[in-house]
């Protein structure tokens, strides 16, 4: 069935420094991607998403580029902060004729440390 | 600002005692859905609604009940809490099976003693 894989958590980096969370999928056709934001005892919060192979998606620094031959949507940002500590999931979409189910990885727990 | 409200957020209930979380919505989309998050896990979904239209997943317990009475809201009924159903309640919304992005709100948080 479909699923999503991510990297194991906990990551700890030091601000400023280089993030990379790896996310994998395995899908039947070609679902849109997600990320999302989970800050401590919050909901969840969009991050960015991409629809269709070679999307990329952007939002306050951080990427994912949708890869289809690697079936492969990792997340990246240049220069992490104190304040993007936070678990982030990666997910893929199940399109209903009513809706839709999102499919979650297991979450990646991200610290930053001044 | 357009968003998605739930009310608690925290909510203690006992052992097997009835109880509701409620979630509201000002985006005007046509789906609701719940989803159960356990410490540390993802996110699952339990149900949704497609305006009145409800769609149960095939594993979600009998105990977890829904009800939609208008646009705005959403209600999560759990017949008769376990200490297994503990766990942060999301509810979120999208505009329609074409607009895929899911919105979600902060979580009421379920404390079963």
């Amino acid at each position: 069935g479909d699923s999503v894989t991510q990297m194991e958590g906990p990551v700890t980096l030091s601000e400023e420094a280089f993030l990379t969370i790896n996310c994998t999928y395995t899908a039947t056709g070609y679902p849109s991607l997600f990320w999302y934001v989970q800050y401590p005892g919050e909901g969840l919060q969009l991050l960015l998403k991409a629809t269709k192979a070679d999307d990329k998606g952007s939002n306050k620094g951080f990427e994912a580029t949708y890869r289809k031959e690697t079936t492969s949507f990792h997340l990246e940002k240049g220069s992490v902060q104190v304040s993007d500590s936070a678990v982030y999931f990666c997910a893929l979409i199940l399109l209903y004729n009513q809706g839709g189910k999102l499919i979650f990885g297991q979450g990646t727990e991200l610290s930053v440390k001044p | 600002d357009a968003m998605v409200i739930q009310n608690p957020r925290y909510q203690v209930t006992q052992f097997g005692k009835p109880v509701t979380l409620s979630c509201s919505q000002t985006l005007n989309h046509n789906v609701m859905y719940w989803y159960q998050q356990k410490s540390s896990q993802a996110p699952k979904l339990l149900f949704h609604y497609y305006d009145k239209d409800f769609n149960n997943e095939a594993d979600t317990p009998d105990n977890f009940q829904s009800r939609r009475p208008n646009t705005s809201f959403c209600f999560l009924d759990i017949r008769s809490p376990g200490l297994g159903d503990a766990a942060m309640y999301l509810c979120a919304t999208s505009k329609g099976h074409t607009q895929e992005t899911q919105y979600f709100g902060p979580g009421t948080r379920l404390l079963v003693l």
